[in-house]
């Protein structure tokens, strides 16, 4: 078990692109979620899967957010048209039901010029 | 809805001082409570849980005890060490809520040898 891995750990785009991130949870793990955290705060809950379902998305999840668990392992993170304010370290998390403690990647950081 | 607040930071101790980060939460269910660690430029570590009232969770010398009539979960180290030094988040879990997990901002521990 190597625990969660996100790639890539760090992306540094123009304003306006899009951007596709990517984490692999622990492979018995059946939720997976995904955070953002921006300096001196705690992450932010943004959407979570159970399986291949994304069960709940935030308010914080614009449209132009999406994300995406198609076998119920991997999962991506896609944001389109970027903006400033999208600048945040973006951690994925798994764990193995509800209530159970979540285990961190160490996240992307997105940086927008 | 459900929240945590922690005392503020940063925090900066000598090397074997004794260490307490105030924790306090709000919840409609009964939650299982958490603190994470993260480290620089890391995704953030399960530190030490406790999953009903008067439970204490402890790892690596931290412990923390679930009190239900004052609502806290304060973290406490009785040493500190400069490798200490990290940003600690305290959250809870309740399963009333989908989402699972909600996290306090954080606070940032120095150790000076």
């Amino acid at each position: 078990d190597t625990g969660v891995s996100q790639d890539p750990r760090h992306k540094i785009t123009k304003r306006g692109q899009n951007v596709t991130f990517r984490c692999d949870p622990i492979s018995e793990h059946n939720r997976l979620y995904w955070y953002r955290q921006t300096l001196g705060q705690g992450p932010e809950f943004l959407t979570y899967f159970q399986n291949e379902a994304q069960l709940e998305k935030s308010r914080l999840l614009s449209d132009r957010f999406s994300a995406e668990r198609p076998k119920g392992s991997f999962s991506t993170l896609e944001i389109q048209r970027t903006e400033q304010g999208d600048s945040a370290m973006y951690l994925c998390a798994s764990s193995f039901s509800r209530g159970q403690p979540q285990h961190f990647g160490d996240g992307t950081r997105l940086s927008i010029l | 809805g459900n929240s945590v607040t922690q005392m503020e930071g940063p925090v900066t101790l000598s090397e074997e001082a004794f260490l307490t980060i105030n924790c306090t939460y709000t919840a409609t269910g009964y939650p299982s409570l958490f603190w994470y660690v993260q480290y620089p430029g890391e995704g953030l570590q399960l530190l030490l849980k406790a999953t009903k009232a008067d439970d204490k969770g402890s790892n690596k010398g931290f412990e923390a005890t679930y009190r239900k009539e004052t609502t806290s979960f304060h973290l406490e180290k009785g040493s500190v060490q400069v490798s200490d030094s990290a940003v600690y988040f305290c959250a809870l879990s309740d399963s009333y809520n989908n989402n699972d997990m909600r996290f306090g901002a954080g606070t940032r521990l120095t150790v000076k040898p």
